[in-house]
């Protein structure tokens, strides 16, 4: 079964500095998804950052990149230039490649890390 | 296009009782998953539904069901509620091997 660990509960960063939290996972697959997502107080569950376990170019989203390190099985987020509006719980993920096209797999979410963005 | 879209927003109900979420994806997205997020153990998986076939299930007692229609809306229901059911119920859609899931703004569940 796969694990993700958040080790972080909490984070906090001044605006417009750089932020990293970090996310490590075990798994036997060679080929998976690894995703951050974004959870402000509204609830809803936001796509921040995608990473496909057999590329090794690491992504890229505006303001958010990532770290991914596949045989330490590490995959971190880096926030640049850190915004109000970033402030929220973020979740690290991982899934399978889905089985059938249109399908989806479970995702594997972390516990999550609180992070504040301070004025 | 619309997002995913899940009613009612808040519910409260007693022990016993029993509870239907609802949850419409995405327009064109088949696939249609649902999770438990608490405080405690933080986000579960609950099943996954495609083309009205439950494909996955986690592992949730047999109080946890669900269905999912010919125009890919899903229900979920919960029955006999414990106070342990208390949760926000998210669901997420999917439409392809390289699309990622949309979330919903989730159900909040209460019970007393």
């Amino acid at each position: 079964a796969q694990t993700v660990t958040q080790s972080q509960p909490e984070m906090s960063v001044q605006e417009a500095e750089t932020v990293t939290l970090s996310c490590t996972y075990d798994t036997s697959e060679s080929n998976y998804y690894l995703f951050w997502y974004k959870q402000p107080p509204s609830r809803q569950m936001i796509l921040v950052i995608r990473q496909e376990a057999y590329k090794q170019q690491n992504a890229t989203e505006n303001r958010f990149s990532v770290n991914f390190q596949k045989a330490a099985k590490s995959f971190s987020l880096k926030i640049s230039d850190s915004q109000l509006g970033d402030t929220a719980m973020y979740f690290c993920a991982f899934m399978k490649p889905p089985q059938i096209q249109g399908g989806s797999e479970k995702l594997v979410f972390g516990k999550g890390t609180k992070l504040t963005v301070n004025p | 296009k619309a997002g995913v879209t899940q009613t009612p927003r808040y519910l409260i109900k007693t022990r016993g009782q029993q509870v239907t979420l609802s949850c419409s994806p995405i327009s064109g997205h088949r696939s249609v998953s649902w999770y438990q997020q608490t405080p405690g153990q933080g986000l579960q998986f609950l099943f996954e539904y495609f083309s009205e076939t439950q494909r996955n299930k986690g592992n949730f007692p047999g109080r946890f069901s669900g269905r999912q229609f010919s125009n890919s809306r899903s229900e979920m229901n919960v029955s006999t509620l414990e106070l342990g059911d208390s949760a926000l119920y998210l669901c997420a859609s999917g439409s392809s091997y390289n699309s990622p899931l949309h979330f919903g703004n989730g159900t909040r569940l209460t019970v007393t």
